[in-house]
């Protein structure tokens, strides 16, 4: 079955650091998300993408947050300068017929 | 925005047993799915179910979509099926996928 594949799948970083998440979605999905999970929380949409640009993003996605697709195959969050806050783990998901989600990328931020 | 309830919050079954799980949401929707978050933190898709019944071995799921909600069956459950179930959902008209606050599932041997 085809899998969205996240790297790294753990990460820690000092805070005002930043931070690039990857993500390889399934091949043929058009449309790209990120979500993200603050322990012991609920799932939380962060920003979509299609045809290479942002179509919809949550409040939480302010100017620290910015996505690229910068080749036919990978697709980026950074986060330009890390809060503790932003430690989560971060969900990139593709979608056709229903989302499919990566593993996850579990950000520590200390 | 999509209200999504789920219930019960907590559940602990003995190996065996049988469970239901609701999900109860706010609007229509032209997708509805339900995921396992295993004890690694994965999601791991178990329907995509907008509507109608579907089954997979011990689980099955249907969604009532005219009455907004959708229940998810677990037969004779197994340690295996310990963490946290999500239900989510994606409004009519939204690109987004909405979720539940999920419900903790304990499977004691």
């Amino acid at each position: 079955e085809p899998e969205v594949t996240q790297t790294p799948s753990h990460q820690v970083t000092q805070m005002g650091q930043e931070v690039i998440l990857r993500c390889v979605p399934i091949s043929n999905h058009l449309y790209f998300y990120w979500y993200r999970q603050i322990l012991g929380q609920k799932v939380e949409f962060l920003v979509s993408f299609y045809n290479n640009e942002i179509s919809e993003k949550s409040e939480i996605f302010d100017d620290q947050f910015s996505v690229e697709r910068p080749d036919g195959s990978n697709f980026t969050l950074k986060i330009r300068s890390t809060k503790l806050e932003d430690s989560a783990m971060y969900f990139c998901a593709s979608v056709v017929d229903g989302y499919t989600f990566g593993s996850g990328t579990r950000l520590t931020v200390v | 925005g999509i209200q999504v309830e789920q219930s019960p919050p907590d559940l602990i079954l003995q190996e065996g047993a049988n469970s239901t799980l609701r999900c109860n949401f706010s609007d229509s929707v032209n997708n509805l799915q339900w995921f396992h978050q295993n004890p690694w933190g994965q999601l791991i898709n178990l329907f995509y179910i907008p509507s109608g019944t579907k089954q997979n071995g011990r689980l099955s799921a249907t969604t009532v979509a005219t009455e907004r909600y959708s229940l998810l069956y677990i037969s004779s459950s197994q340690t295996t099926d310990s963490g946290v179930y999500f239900c989510a959902v994606e409004r009519i008209g939204s690109e987004k996928l909405v979720f539940g606050k999920g419900m903790k599932l304990t499977v004691n041997p």
